[in-house]
C-alpha cells in the first residue's frame, strides 16, 4: 500500500539554524499537510497546501515557517532561525481530495533543537 | 475554535475485556476520523465517519458518529495486547482540510 515517507527520521540542529524537513506524499494525492506534535501534547495542524499554494494555516505557522513543493514529488517544510520550542515531531500527511477525504500520515521527523 | 476532548485519558484493561472510548466536542464536524498512533510513528487511519448516526465496524472495533456530528465513540470487543496504543480522534471542518486532533486515549491491554 502506498505510504507517505518523511526524511530525516531525526534531525538535531543548533538553535538559530535553518532546517528543512522533507516529505514524499502518496503519488496521486493532491492535498498536503504539515502537523506538529510536541512531546506529550496533541497533534497540531500547521498548514495545508493545494495546487502549489497554501490553502490554510494555523496561528503556529508564522513567518518562521514556509512550505514548498519544489518538484513533482517532494513537499518540504522549512523552519528559519529555529528556537528551542520548535523541538517536536513533525508529521506530513496527504489526501486525495478535500471534503472528508482521509489524510494519510508519514512516520514523522523528530526535530531536536539544542 | 473547534476543540475535541477525549476520555478517558488513560485506560488499562485485561486481555479479553471490552472498552469504549469517547470523543466529544461542542462543535459540529463534517467528519470525524479515528487514528491509532504507536510510539515513534505517525497516526494510522482506522476509519472516517461522515454521516450523523453512522456506525462502522472494523473487525473488533465499532465506531459511531453522534447524530448531531459533535461526538464519536470507539468500542473494542475482546481487547488484545495488540490493541495497545494511543487512539486519536480528529475532526474536519466543512472543507475537511483543517483537522483538529483530540489529545488521545492511551490504551494498555495487559495479557
Amino acid at each position: 500500500e502506498p505510504e507517505v515517507t518523511q526524511t530525516p527520521s531525526h534531525q538535531v540542529t543548533q538553535m538559530g539554524q535553518e532546517v528543512i524537513l522533507r516529505c514524499v506524499p502518496i503519488s496521486n494525492h493532491l492535498y498536503f499537510y504539515w502537523y506538529r506534535q510536541i512531546l506529550g501534547q496533541k497533534v497540531e495542524f500547521l498548514v495545508s497546501f493545494y495546487n502549489n499554494e497554501i490553502s490554510e494555516k494555523s496561528e503556529i505557522f508564522d513567518d518562521q515557517f514556509s512550505v514548498e513543493r519544489p518538484d513533482g514529488s517532494n513537499f518540504t517544510l522549512k523552519i528559519r532561525s529555529t528556537k528551542l520550542e520548535d523541538s517536536a515531531m513533525y508529521f506530513c500527511a496527504s489526501s486525495l481530495g478535500q471534503n472528508n477525504q482521509p489524510q494519510h500520515f508519514g512516520d514523522g521527523t523528530r526535530l531536536s533543537i539544542l | 475554535t473547534q476543540l475535541l476532548e477525549q476520555s478517558p485519558q488513560f485506560l488499562s484493561i485485561q486481555e479479553g475485556e471490552n472498552l469504549t472510548v469517547y470523543c466529544n466536542s461542542s462543535s459540529v464536524f463534517s467528519s470525524l476520523q479515528w487514528y491509532r498512533q504507536e510510539p515513534g510513528e505517525g497516526p494510522v487511519l482506522l476509519v472516517t465517519v461522515v454521516t450523523g448516526g453512522e456506525v462502522k465496524k472494523l473487525k473488533r472495533l465499532t465506531f459511531q458518529f453522534g447524530d448531531a456530528r459533535k461526538d464519536s465513540s470507539l468500542h473494542i470487543t475482546a481487547a488484545q495486547p495488540g490493541d495497545t496504543g494511543l487512539y486519536l480522534c480528529a475532526g474536519g471542518d466543512n472543507y475537511g482540510q483543517n483537522f483538529v486532533f483530540g489529545p488521545g486515549t492511551r490504551l494498555s491491554v495487559l495479557p
